[in-house]
């Protein structure tokens, strides 16, 4: 099992392009959720899906999309890259509940926006 | 504001030390979590705690449950190297609430 996959795993962007991190998770997991890490402000949640086709907002979602068309991929899109969106973005997958199930995490993706 | 707060936020110690670290909220929790990161890696839970009170061991690990379930602690036996890392809390709210981190770094 890979268990949570992130593609790519570093990106430059410019101020105002768009991109898209793909997360892939084989655990068959209902949960998954996208988090941002900064310094000194730890895991931020930004959006999370209960299941295939569902999406909501975290605490985070200003500037952000999500989509679920598959249970195993979770992606998060940026339209028009800030430079405070510069930050290290996490995908995790969870077996359930929002709150109080083990959360497994991919390795990350940094992301810089110039 | 943090909803979690941890303490201290870089610790740094030789082998051999014992430690805590700590994490605390005005908050009440329905369970917390620990996790540990380590460089260009993503999170691993190492416990769940859920019962005021509640005590769990790790191996040379303990983490301790307030009785009020608004706080946390994380003590380390013996430190080793292979114990560096970032250590977060996570509590349950509506939905998982992550502190900022303890830096721990142990040297040989």
């Amino acid at each position: 099992n890979a268990g949570v996959t992130q593609t790519p795993k570093f990106r430059v962007l410019k101020t105002g392009q768009s991109m898209t991190l793909l997360c892939a998770q084989d655990m068959n997991h209902e949960y998954m959720y996208w988090y941002r890490q900064d310094p000194g402000m730890g895991l931020r949640l930004i959006h999370y899906s209960v299941g295939e086709g569902t999406t909501a907002k975290g605490e985070v979602p200003d500037g952000y999309n999500v989509s679920r068309l598959k249970k195993q991929n979770f992606l998060l899109g940026l339209e028009s890259a800030a430079p405070s969106q510069t930050s290290v973005y996490f995908c995790a997958s969870s077996y359930g509940g929002l709150a109080g199930g083990e959360q497994y995490f991919g390795p990350g993706t940094r992301l810089t926006v110039t | 504001t943090q909803l979690l707060e941890q303490s201290p936020q870089f610790l740094s110690i030789q082998e051999g030390e014992n430690l805590t670290v700590y994490c605390n909220s005005s908050s009440v929790f329905s369970s917390l979590q620990w996790y540990r990161q380590e460089p260009g890696e993503g999170p691993v839970l190492l416990v769940t705690v859920v019962t005021g009170g509640e005590v769990k061991k790790l191996k040379r690990l303990t983490f301790q449950f307030g009785d009020a379930r608004k706080d946390s602690s994380l003590h380390i036996t013996a430190a080793q190297p292979g114990d560096t890392g970032l250590y977060l809390c996570a509590g349950a709210f509506n939905d998982m609430r992550f502190g900022a981190g303890t830096r721990l770094t142990v040297k040989p």
